[in-house]
């Protein structure tokens, strides 16, 4: 099984510019969600999603939009991208809010 | 919210040492507790998830308890290798939070061969 697929793996952006993150999942989880992670700091959750077709904001969503229009897949796009959103992104799924999460391999983004 | 607290930060043993560390947490809107390992430059994985007060889980020499009534969790590592230098996270489900994972800062264990 391949997991809990997520691309690029490195990403340098212009302030501005927008992209999306991948994330794809074969493992037929309901719950995914979208993590940064920021030196001295928590994974901090930006947006989750508990089905298809549901979505909500987590604890930092600003400047962060998702769709989650299969089960497969949980994309995450950065509409107009800032210096502040240089982060390590990460996806996770799981089966349920209480069982374990998988992650992706992770995204290390620079915003210049 | 949660406030979740993990101690040591950072942990220096030798090979073969035995090693605990520590996750602190309000035992109120407490569902669940998740503990990941982190390895560098990897993602990370799941070592435990438990729901119970006195709940014991074992993963070969790595082992957790839970004491929902008193807010902690312990990790404990037996016999540690070099191989298990990692940053340990753990992360309480809060009830009160639509049961988000509140993730804490980790204990960072360097296992010296």
């Amino acid at each position: 099984n391949a997991g809990v697929t997520q691309t690029p793996k490195f990403q340098v952006l212009k302030t501005g510019q927008s992209m999306t993150l991948q994330c794809a999942q074969d493992m037929n989880h309901e719950y995914m969600s979208w993590y940064r992670q920021d030196p001295g700091m928590g994974l901090r959750l930006i947006h989750y999603s508990v089905g298809a077709g549901i979505t909500d904001q987590g604890e930092v969503p600003n400047g962060y939009n998702v769709s989650r229009s299969t089960t497969e897949d949980f994309p995450l796009r950065l509409l107009s991208a800032a210096p502040s959103q240089t982060s390590v992104y990460f996806c996770a799924s799981s089966y349920s809010l209480h069982t374990e999460a998988f992650f992706g391999q992770g995204t290390r983004l620079t915003v210049v | 919210i949660l406030n979740v607290e993990q101690s040591p930060q950072s942990l220096h043993v030798q090979e073969g040492d035995s090693t605990n560390f520590t996750c602190s947490f309000p035992s109120s809107n407490f569902y669940a507790l998740h503990w990941y390992r982190w390895e560098t430059a990897k993602s990370p994985e799941a070592l435990f998830v438990m729901t119970l007060n006195g709940d014991e889980k074992k993963k070969g020499r790595i082992s957790a308890t839970l004491n929902t009534k008193e807010g902690y969790s312990y990790l404990y590592i037996k016999g540690s290798q070099p191989e298990d230098s990692a940053t340990y996270l753990c992360a309480p489900e809060d009830a009160g939070n639509n049961r988000k994972l509140i993730w804490g800062l980790g204990t960072s264990l360097a296992v010296n061969p």
